[in-house]
């Protein structure tokens, strides 16, 4: 079954500290993969995506991801959070082109303290 | 480039009636929108894929009846909310996919409708 899964619900990091999200997939066949943000109330902003080539992907705001193909895993990652970094973070996985379906993780809630 | 617009932002209506929420690609010609709804806290579920000039695919469980999707044009998707009853509040959003996009699968975004029934 297809399946994406984020297993920290909800992460909690100090401004400037590094951060690491999890995420997790299951699929059948080579996996497109997005990680987007989403503020409260709003709709989602694609930081990064994969497709294929260099398995470690830059996106906006600093943020960064590798794939994993041995660990089905594309976790993502900063360097050094900021205030506005806090928002929801969802991992997001599609088919090469079979099908125009993502799949979503549960999210992971990222609060930053000063 | 790649914008989404949805419209309204937020609604709020009275049992029983109906609501119509607008997605609009503003820069971009989409030849498949997507209809999504979100929880409290929780992540998106896609409700349907909306295909210019052809009927909407819904997915398992959802009310085709209920949740009525119309794709007129290369830039606009409306969905209207049949009936609306309190359990249907909740966050509505809308993406597009470019037609002329190089990512295949990339899907851009609406800033999502918030429905209250009351």
């Amino acid at each position: 079954a297809q399946s994406v899964t984020q297993p920290d619900i909800h992460i909690t990091v100090s401004e400037g500290a590094s951060l690491e999200l999890r995420c997790n997939y299951s699929y059948g066949a080579t996996p497109y993969l997005f990680w987007y943000v989403q503020s409260p109330g709003q709709g989602l902003q694609l930081l990064l995506k994969y497709f294929s080539g260099d398995t470690l992907v830059q996106g906006i705001k600093g943020f960064e991801a590798e794939f994993k193909r041995s660990q089905s895993s594309f976790n993502l990652r900063k360097p050094s959070v900021h205030w506005s970094d806090a928002a929801e973070y969802f991992c997001a996985v599609g088919a090469a082109r079979s099908t125009d379906k993502l799949i979503f993780g549960t999210g992971t809630r990222l609060q930053v303290f000063p | 480039g790649a914008v989404v617009s949805q419209h309204p932002s937020w609604v709020i209506c009275k049992s029983g009636t109906s609501v119509k929420i607008e997605c609009r690609s503003l820069d971009f010609q989409a030849t498949t929108m997507f209809w999504y709804r979100q929880f409290p806290k929780q992540s998106l579920m896609l409700m349907a894929t909306s295909n210019e000039g052809s009927k909407a695919t819904y997915e398992q469980g959802v009310e085709k009846d209920k949740f009525l999707i119309n794709h007129a044009s290369l830039t606009l998707s409306t969905l209207t909310v049949t009936s609306a009853h309190p359990e249907d509040s909740s966050f509505y959003i809308c993406s597009a996919r470019d037609l002329e996009g190089l990512s295949y699968n990339e899907q851009f975004f609406g800033p999502g409708t918030r429905l209250t029934v009351l």
